[in-house]
């Protein structure tokens, strides 16, 4: 089982600012990973897959970057949209595993 | 559009059995992987289990393996999800989603189907 460690789990934030979510890996996953955007009572929507590839529709404030171990989402210039929990996901090898989670709430 | 909808949850004893559907529409349903993933109420995600295109590959989560099994039916368009020997902590509300093209990720996801378990 590949172990995932997302940080931080809780993250303040103001509109406007820049935020790194990070997510390190128990061994080597290449680029499969993906980011995840989750609103209370509402399905995740995928960000970004292949640990930089954003999917189509979502917007150029978000990024990511990182390969083997380490990777991270960054926001640049948040909106009030943008408040929400995000989650990491490798899906290299079965048995797929999320990250736990990052609440980003408004400062 | 892409449509997944998930159906068959409920409220079900301990030790009982459920099945879950996926009805998938909007999409060629025998070109891609799918899997099934979960949300314990307050919680995070957990993927529970996934499906190849053929059934050639599939593969679950540890806390699942054994209880539970994943299927297909390409000729209906549908995944499924049978549940046995249920556990309290298999409380969750069950999502359906796609895996994307070359393995890009999970998108779209259902709007999820709700199993309780209590008695």
């Amino acid at each position: 089982v590949i172990w995932m460690t997302q940080s931080p789990s809780l993250l303040s934030a103001s509109t406007g600012d820049r935020v790194i979510i990070s997510c390190r890996m128990s061994q080597g996953i290449s680029s499969y990973l993906a980011w995840y955007q989750q609103k209370p009572g509402k399905a995740p929507e995928l960000l970004i897959y292949a640990a930089s590839t954003l999917q189509s529709g979502v917007p150029s404030r978000f990024s990511g970057s990182g390969s083997g171990t380490d990777f991270t989402l960054t926001i640049s210039c948040l909106q009030s949209e943008d408040f929400a929990t995000y989650y990491c996901q490798q899906y290299y090898s079965f048995p797929y595993t999320f990250g736990q989670g990052t609440k980003l709430e408004i400062k | 559009e892409v449509q997944l909808v998930e159906s068959g949850g409920g409220l079900v004893q301990p030790g009982r059995s459920l099945r879950l559907s996926c009805a998938a529409s909007g999409f060629t349903f025998d070109d891609y992987a799918m899997h099934w993933v979960r949300q314990a109420p307050g919680k995070g995600l957990e993927w529970v289990s996934g499906i190849s295109w053929n059934s050639g590959s599939i593969g679950y989560a540890d806390s699942v393996k054994g209880r539970f099994t994943i299927s297909r039916d390409n000729a209906k368009n549908s995944l499924y999800l049978q549940m046995n020997s249920l556990r309290a902590e298999d409380t969750a509300l069950y999502y359906c989603a796609k895996e994307g093209v070359a393995v890009a990720g999970f998108d779209p996801w259902g709007q999820g189907t709700l199993v309780t378990v209590s008695s």
